[in-house]
C-alpha cells in the first residue's frame, strides 16, 4: 500500500510568487492534515480535512494560505503571494480513524522563499 | 511556554549506551506519539500510547498520565538510531508537537 505522498519535494520561489503544494493521502483515509515546521521551531498544525470539508483550520496563519480537497482525495495548499516567513517544511498526514488518530506522514515539501 | 516540552534538545551518545528522552505536556490529551525523523527523511511514527508502556525492539515508550510525562528509551543504541525524535500529543483532532530531540550516536 502506498504511503502519503507530497509534491514537490522542494520548491524555491521568490517573494510575491505563488506556490501550490500537493498531498496524496493513503487511499481510504478520510482525515487529512497539513502541518508546517519553520526554521528552529516545532511543527505546527495548519488545518484538518474530513473528506472534502475543513474540520479545523485554526492553524492557518493568514489569508495568503488556501487549502482545498476537492472530491475528498488529494489536497492542495496554495500560498499566494509568498512571503519570506513562509519558508519551511510543509508536512501532510492522513489517518483513517479519528478516534484512534494514528497519523501517517508524508515526506514533506521544503519551501524556500527568497 | 510550549504546550509540549522535550528534553534534552540535543543528545550525543556512544554506541551501546542507554538513552532516555523526556516529554512533558500541559494540555489534555487522548494519546501521545513518539515520532522519528532521519536527516532529509520523512516522519515515521514509532509509538502511540495513552497509558502504561509499549516496547518495539530496542525502543521503549512509557507514559504517566497523572504526571503528564512520557519517556522514550533506546537500549543498546546504534549509529543508525541517529535522528530527531519528536514527541507529539493528540489534542482534539490535531497533533501538538514538541521541538524535537536531536540524537547522534557515535561508533
Amino acid at each position: 500500500e502506498a504511503g502519503v505522498t507530497q509534491f514537490p519535494s522542494h520548491s524555491v520561489i521568490e517573494k510575491g510568487q505563488t506556490v501550490t503544494l500537493r498531498c496524496d493521502p493513503i487511499s481510504g483515509h478520510d482525515n487529512l492534515y497539513w502541518y508546517r515546521r519553520v526554521m528552529g521551531k516545532e511543527i505546527k498544525f495548519l488545518l484538518h480535512f474530513v473528506k472534502e470539508s475543513k474540520q479545523d483550520e485554526s492553524g492557518m496563519p493568514n489569508n495568503r494560505f488556501l487549502a482545498e480537497r476537492t472530491g475528498g482525495t488529494y489536497s492542495t495548499l496554495k500560498v499566494q503571494p509568498a512571503e519570506l516567513e513562509d519558508s519551511g517544511v510543509y508536512f501532510c498526514a492522513s489517518s483513517q480513524d479519528l478516534a484512534i488518530n494514528e497519523q501517517f506522514f508524508g515526506p514533506g515539501t521544503r519551501l524556500t522563499v527568497l | 511556554k510550549n504546550e509540549v516540552e522535550q528534553s534534552p534538545q540535543n543528545l550525543t551518545a556512544q554506541e551501546g549506551e542507554f538513552i532516555t528522552i523526556n516529554c512533558s505536556y500541559s494540555v489534555g490529551i487522548s494519546a501521545l506519539h513518539w515520532l522519528q525523523q532521519h536527516p532529509g527523511g520523512g516522519i515515521v511514527s514509532l509509538f502511540m500510547l495513552s497509558s502504561g508502556k509499549k516496547k518495539h525492539g530496542r525502543l521503549i515508550a512509557t507514559i504517566n498520565i497523572q504526571e503528564k510525562h512520557s519517556s522514550l528509551h533506546i537500549t543498546a543504541s546504534h549509529p543508525r538510531d541517529s535522528a530527531v525524535y519528536i514527541c507529539a500529543v493528540s489534542n482534539t483532532d490535531k497533533l501538538i508537537f514538541g521541538t524535537g530531540t536531536r540524537l547522534q550516536v557515535f561508533p
